[in-house]
């Protein structure tokens, strides 16, 4: 069972253009929603992160909108760069829950075309 | 302070085999946990160990162990390969306070192909 829907799969967008990408969770426990970029051949590595208690939070060309009641949230990536081309992943996790640790999306290849 | 350090990088084996994999965590970080990366099935938590302790296991088979030393340094072994074991095998460390909520920082990996 996919706790963590992300879409799209793919995303092509050009230089200077927004990256939107989403995420939708089935679990009202989850209270923490990380996104994680990955370059080929390395390990994830934390973007941005958000708690429920708070809709949006930016942290330079990436923002996180938080939407509560209709458990999603969203990656925005403004003034896209050809360097930002990776692979996001969502992912959520209940604070001492039976959960396991952080549950994922599948993940958003990202191209930024010069 | 070095990152997550994942030996071997890369590694082939053939079914039937078993096969250990290592994670050095940040200095001073006392969680370590192991996810398994692939194309079809994404990033899927294996287990969870601080303080040489497991203290949360995913929905994987018993052929996928490990445990932690003292020094919170990690091996995660799997017997008996199978080919469905072929994956990129994470390896993420923390400082194991507030474990759910807490930056994990990820090593590079060990690439696992089993044949």
């Amino acid at each position: 069972q996919q706790q963590v829907k992300q879409s799209p799969q793919s995303l092509i967008v050009q230089k200077g253009g927004i990256s939107i990408i989403n995420c939708a969770y089935e679990n009202t426990a989850f209270d923490y929603f990380p996104w994680y970029q990955q370059f080929p051949g390395k390990g994830p590595a934390l973007l941005i992160a958000i708690r429920p208690d708070v809709s949006e939070k930016k942290e330079g060309r990436f923002t996180i909108s938080f939407n509560k009641s209709a458990k999603q949230f969203s990656l925005h990536i403004m003034d896209s760069q050809p360097g930002d081309s990776a692979t996001y992943f969502c992912a959520a996790s209940d604070d001492g829950g039976s959960q396991g640790n952080l549950i994922f999306g599948k993940g958003t290849k990202l191209s930024v075309k010069p | 302070k070095a990152g997550v350090t994942q030996t071997p990088r890369y590694l082939i084996k053939t079914r039937g085999q078993q096969v250990t994999l290592s994670c050095s965590p940040i200095s001073g970080h006392r969680s370590v946990s192991w996810y398994q990366q692939t194309p079809g099935q994404g990033l899927q938590f294996l287990f969870e160990y601080f303080s040489e302790t497991q203290r949360n296991k995913g929905n994987f088979p018993g052929r996928f162990s490990g445990r932690q030393f003292s020094n919170s340094r990690s091996e995660m072994n799997v017997s008996t390969l199978e080919l469905g074991d072929s994956a990129l095998y994470l390896c993420a460390s923390s400082l194991g306070v507030r474990i759910h909520q807490e930056t994990q920082y990820f090593g590079p990996g060990t690439r696992l192909l089993v044949l």
